[in-house]
């Protein structure tokens, strides 16, 4: 079956503006994370979406936002948009929130200008 | 925000041989844990998992060991391949806040 899909898979954008990503979890997946990932800090966990609640929250500004569809996609959104905000943004999916398998999308590779 | 240095250590390895990539988790209640590839430009793929009432879990060319004794977890790679060259992470899932916690990544180069 098809793997994590997200769109779109490179962006570039200037300071202030804002962006969303999207997140196609795999299919039967109801839990959907976002993570940011940078050379400097790795992976930094954002947020878990499941059933369309925000189940879990890493320590990241109000400008980063987060939704999750009744078809279990996610979009994540950036607003006012800064140089250190450019990163690799990587949707994980797994069938339910805890311990069980997570798998990756390719990730989204923005930069910011 | 929650994070891992990225002071990535290197494993060398000659093509061929065995592997082995260690990993300290963080939290004595974590009862998942998960190895990660991550190769350039790339999401990280799944490799394997195991869970915490179990030592020993083999896959194809892979193997994990887990020692809660010491919170140590290894991943080792029997006859290294070109395209087994990536980053790999490993994951511990902590019960009580159902997050992820990622390892410090290792390099594994494979020398031809």
């Amino acid at each position: 079956k098809a793997g994590v899909t997200q769109t779109p898979r490179y962006l570039i954008k200037t300071r202030g503006q804002q962006v969303t990503l999207s997140c196609s979890p795999i299919s039967g997946h109801r839990s959907v994370s976002w993570y940011q990932q940078t050379p400097g800090q790795g992976l930094q966990f954002l947020f878990e979406y499941f059933s369309e609640t925000q189940r879990n929250k890493g320590n990241f500004p109000g400008r980063f936002s987060g939704r999750q569809f009744s078809n279990s996609r996610s979009e994540m959104n950036v607003s006012t948009l800064e140089l250190g905000d450019s990163a690799l943004y990587l949707c994980a999916s797994s069938r339910t929130s805890g311990s069980n398998e997570q798998f990756f999308g390719p990730g989204t590779r923005l930069t910011v200008l | 925000g929650e994070s891992v240095g990225l002071h990535l250590p290197t494993l060398s390895v000659q093509e061929g041989d065995n592997s082995i990539i260690n990993c300290a988790y963080s939290n004595s209640a974590s009862d998942y844990f998960i190895w990660y590839k991550q190769e350039s430009g790339k999401g990280p793929q799944f490799i394997i998992d195991i869970r915490s009432n179990m030592d020993k879990r083999q896959g194809q060319r892979v193997t994990v060991l887990l020692n809660k004794t010491v919170k140590h977890l290894s991943l080792q790679i029997a006859a290294t391949q070109p395209g087994d060259s990536a980053v790999y992470f490993c994951a511990e899932n902590d019960p009580g806040t159902y997050k992820y916690i990622f390892g410090t990544g290792t390099r594994l180069k494979v020398l031809a």
